[in-house]
C-alpha cells in the first residue's frame, strides 16, 4: 500500500514568492496535518484538516493557509515568502483526527 | 505549558541497549508516541502508548510511562547500526490530533 506522498521533493523560492506544497494521504485516511520541520529542531504544527474542515492551526501568521479537497488530498500555500521559511514541510495523515498519524517524506523548500 | 524535552545526543555499541529519555509537561497529554527519522527522510512512527498505561513493549523497543514525573522513555534492545536516527517524543493533549514534539535525540551506534 502506498504510504503518504507529497510533492515536490525539493523547491527553490525567492523571498517574497509564494510558493503551494502537496499532500495525498494514505488510502482511507480522511484527515491530513502539516507541520514544518526547521533544521535541528523538532516539527512544529501549522494546521490539520479533517473532511475538508480546519481543525486545528498552530501558532504561524496568516500568510500560511491550506485546503482540503473532496479527495481528502491537501494543499499548503505559503504567501510573502521569507529566508525563515526555509524548512521541510511534513504532511502526515490519519484515519480521523485522533488516531496515529502517519508522515510522508516532506518538501524541503529554500527561500533564497 | 507546552514544552516536551530530550536530552540531544547519545551514544551506543552496536549490541547494546539504548535509552532515550523525554520529559514533558501538560499532564491531560493522551497519548505519547516515539518516531524515528533517518537523514532526509520523513518521520517514522515506532510506538505509542496511551497515557494510563505504564509500559508497552512491541519486539525490540520498551516504552515506560511514568506519570507523576511527566518523564517517557523508549528503550531499544540490541541496537544495531541501521537504528542510527533521530528519534522525537511526541504528545497529543489536544481532543484533536496536534502533536507538540521535543527536539530530537540523535543516536549514533557504534561498532
Amino acid at each position: 500500500d502506498a504510504g503518504v506522498t507529497q510533492s515536490p521533493t525539493h523547491l527553490i523560492k525567492t523571498r517574497g514568492q509564494h510558493v503551494t506544497l502537496r499532500c495525498s494521504p494514505i488510502s482511507g485516511h480522511k484527515s491530513v496535518s502539516w507541520y514544518q520541520q526547521v533544521l535541528g529542531q523538532g516539527p512544529q504544527f501549522i494546521f490539520q484538516y479533517y473532511e475538508k474542515e480546519e481543525r486545528g492551526r498552530g501558532n504561524f501568521p496568516d500568510r500560511f493557509s491550506a485546503r482540503q479537497f473532496p479527495n481528502y488530498s491537501s494543499e499548503l500555500n505559503v504567501n510573502a515568502l521569507l529566508l525563515g521559511d526555509s524548512a521541510l514541510y511534513l504532511c502526515a495523515s490519519s484515519l480521523d483526527s485522533y488516531n496515529e498519524q502517519f508522515f510522508g517524506p516532506g518538501t524541503r523548500l529554500t527561500v533564497l | 505549558g507546552e514544552d516536551v524535552e530530550q536530552s540531544l545526543f547519545l551514544s551506543v555499541r552496536e549490541g547494546d541497549s539504548s535509552v532515550i529519555n523525554c520529559t514533558y509537561t501538560d499532564s491531560s497529554s493522551t497519548y505519547l508516541y516515539w518516531y524515528k527519522q533517518e537523514p532526509g527522510a520523513g518521520l517514522q512512527l515506532l510506538t505509542y502508548i496511551f497515557s494510563n498505561m505504564d509500559m508497552k513493549q512491541d519486539q525490540r523497543l520498551t516504552v515506560l510511562l511514568n506519570k507523576k514525573d511527566k518523564h517517557l522513555s523508549l528503550r531499544i534492545a540490541d541496537t544495531q547500526t541501521g537504528d542510527s536516527a533521530i528519534y522525537f517524543c511526541a504528545e497529543k493533549t489536544d481532543s484533536w490530533g496536534k502533536l507538540q514534539f521535543g527536539a530530537g535525540t540523535q543516536v549514533v551506534v557504534t561498532p
